[in-house]
This record gives structure tokens, sequence and C-alpha cells, in this order.
């Protein structure tokens, strides 16, 4: 079974500064979806940044970028220049393939705390 | 376009109690999944659903759970004499076309006395 491993339960970053987020996983498909959601307080989950396996290329999202290393199942998140709204819970989610009744898989999460 | 609404947004039961909480999905979205929250943990799959048809409920438990995703109206995830354990958050998320980006709602937060 596939599984996510984020090792960091909590971070905390100076404004303006950056951060990296931790996630590994295992799996035994060539071709699959990775996910990072943040999970402010107010619990909603928002899809931060999306990357597909087959492409080299890392997924960029304004302040958001990921380093993925396929061969050492690695999926991590930069964030750069934070901000105090940065706060939040951030999840590692993976999904495989095929159509869409292959469910996310969930790392249990890494607590982001933002310092004024 | 309203997001996912989930109601209530928090849900208080007594043991032994039933359970009903619901998920309208976004507008257009013929395809809802329901996850569950422990504390300090990450979503966990539940059930997926398509209008009328349960698609793959692996991660529901085998017994007290249902779900449902009706023709007209939201979907309903059902939980029968609710044990101290479901104490949970019970997400909803759905999607146009399956396998395409998720949009979670806010969650039902269950508590069970």
């Amino acid at each position: 079974a596939q599984t996510v491993t984020q090792s960091q339960p909590e971070m905390s970053v100076q404004e303006a500064e950056t951060v990296t987020l931790s996630c590994t996983y295992d799996t035994s498909e060539s071709d699959y979806y990775l996910f990072w959601y943040k999970q402010p307080p107010s619990r909603q989950m928002i899809l931060v940044i999306r990357q597909e396996a087959y492409k080299q290329q890392n997924a960029t999202e304004n302040r958001f970028s990921v380093n993925f290393q396929k061969a050492a199942k690695s999926f991590s998140l930069k964030i750069s220049d934070s901000q105090l709204g940065d706060a939040a819970m951030y999840f590692c989610a993976y999904r495989g393939p095929g159509s869409g009744n292959t469910p996310l898989v969930f790392g249990k999460g890494t607590r982001l705390s933002v310092i004024a | 376009n309203a997001g996912v609404m989930q109601n209530p947004r928090h849900l208080v039961r007594r043991r032994g109690q039933e359970a009903r909480l619901r998920c309208s999905p976004m507008k257009g979205h013929s395809h809802v999944y329901w996850y569950r929250q422990l504390p300090e943990e990450g979503l966990k799959f539940m059930v997926y659903l398509q209008k009328e048809n349960i698609i793959d409920e692996s991660g529901m438990p085998k017994e007290r759970f249902s779900a449902e995703f009706p023709k007209e109206g939201p979907s309903i995830l059902r939980i029968q004499q609710v044990v101290r354990g479901d104490s949970a958050a019970y997400f909803c998320a759905s999607s146009p076309i399956a396998g395409e980006k998720l949009f979670f709602g806010s969650g039902t937060q269950l508590s069970v006395l």
C-alpha cells in the first residue's frame, strides 16, 4: 500500500524567510500525482500545488515551489518570502494512476508557524 | 459558484445516537469523496460516490457507517449508534471529472459524548 511520510511534525520560520517542508512516499507505480494541501485554522483544505510524476520540471505557484526527486521518492515544498498568512497545517498527498477512484493518501501533516 | 458546502459545521451526539453529515458538492460536480481526520492525523479516505452509485467504499468501517449520493439533494454520510471513537472531523470533496482536482468543504466536527 502507498504511504506518505512527513517527518517534521512542526516547523517555524521568520516572516520573509524561506522554509522547506519534507515529504517522502512509497509506491511501486511509475505514474502518479503528488499534492501539497494547506489547512488553516478554519479547517478548509486548500490545494497549494500539484505535481505529475511524469513531468520532470518542478511545479511552482507564486511563492510556493516543490523539489520533486522521483528516484528518491521525495516531494518537498519550499515557501519563499513567508507571510503570516502561511501559518497552517500542511499535508502532503499522493494519488495513484487511473481514474478518479484512486483516493488521495495523506501524510500526518506539518504544522508551520510564522514568526513576525 | 459556491464551494463545497458541508453542514452542520459542528455536531454533538451522545453515544448510541445517529449522526447525519451532509455535503453539497460544487455546481456541476458529480463525484463526491468523504474523508475522516482524527486529531493530529492526516485525512483518511472513506468512500467515493457518483450520483446514485457507490464507486469505492474500501475505507468505510464495515458496520454502522453508510453513505449515499442521491439523484437530487446532497450526499449524506450516516453513522449509526455512534461511539466515542467516531469523534473526528469529516470532510467532503467534489470534482467535476473523476481524478481531477478535488475541492474540499470545511468539514463537520463530530463530537460524541
